[in-house]
């Protein structure tokens, strides 16, 4: 089955710290791969998505991810987070032939002013 | 960006009571709708799939008549978690996927936090 997972729980940064949170996925064909970020007291936002194409991505508010297939890797990087960057990440693929989502576990980043 | 609003955010209730909740697409009409349940330091598993004018289709492990969902109209889908227990609290989330959308970009209601007791 199908399967995302993210390995780093919580991540504690300083202002200004590079972030590199991690994501893999489990199935070997076409994939579609999200991130989006749940701010305190917030709805999920998409943060940046691949479909096709060059993999590297970038999304809204500095953020980037690459995908990476033969490592069934979907990392999502920053190369100086903010305070305001406190949130809880999450990582999803669309379960092949569907529009479902398949989420990781999440991760939440507290980031030190 | 496209808004989907669910109602009510927070609620209390007493066992063996029924609670209703609602999520709407606000600028936007929804041909499929999607509910998530998020347990504590766990991640969102998907309950069901919810397409307007036919019925929901759930996932493994859902029991469907206990969380019963309705897709009524292309802007409204509601979850009514009935004869709830306190096993039933948790973080419910729902998303929706506009009408002639392609890209299989989902947008995410604030979620709504059921707590009985």
């Amino acid at each position: 089955a199908q399967s995302v997972s993210q390995h780093n729980h919580h991540v504690i940064l300083s202002e200004a710290a590079s972030l590199e949170l991690g994501c893999n996925y489990s199935y070997g064909g076409t994939v579609n791969l999200f991130w989006y970020v749940q701010y305190p007291g917030q709805h999920l936002q998409l943060l940046l998505k691949y479909f096709s194409g060059d993999p590297l991505v970038k999304g809204i508010k500095g953020f980037e991810a690459e995908f990476i297939k033969s490592k069934f890797s979907f990392n999502l990087r920053k190369p100086s987070v903010q305070w305001s960057d406190t949130a809880e990440y999450f990582c999803a693929s669309l379960l092949s032939g569907t529009y479902k989502y398949i989420f990781g576990t999440g991760t939440r980043l507290k980031v030190l002013a | 960006g496209a808004v989907v609003s669910q109602h009510p955010s927070w609620v209390i209730c007493k066992s063996g009571t029924s609670v209703k909740i609602e999520c709407r697409s606000l600028d936007f009409q929804a041909t499929t709708m999607f509910w998530y349940r998020q347990f504590p330091k766990q991640s969102l598993m998907l309950m069901a799939t919810s397409n307007e004018g036919s019925k929901a289709t759930y996932e493994q492990g859902v029991e469907k008549d206990k969380f019963l969902i309705n897709h009524a109209s292309l802007t409204l889908s509601t979850l009514t978690v009935t004869s709830a227990h306190p096993e039933d609290s948790s973080f419910y989330i729902c998303s929706a996927r506009p009408y002639g959308g392609i890209t299989g970009e989902l947008f995410f209601g604030e979620g709504s936090r059921l707590t009985v007791l």
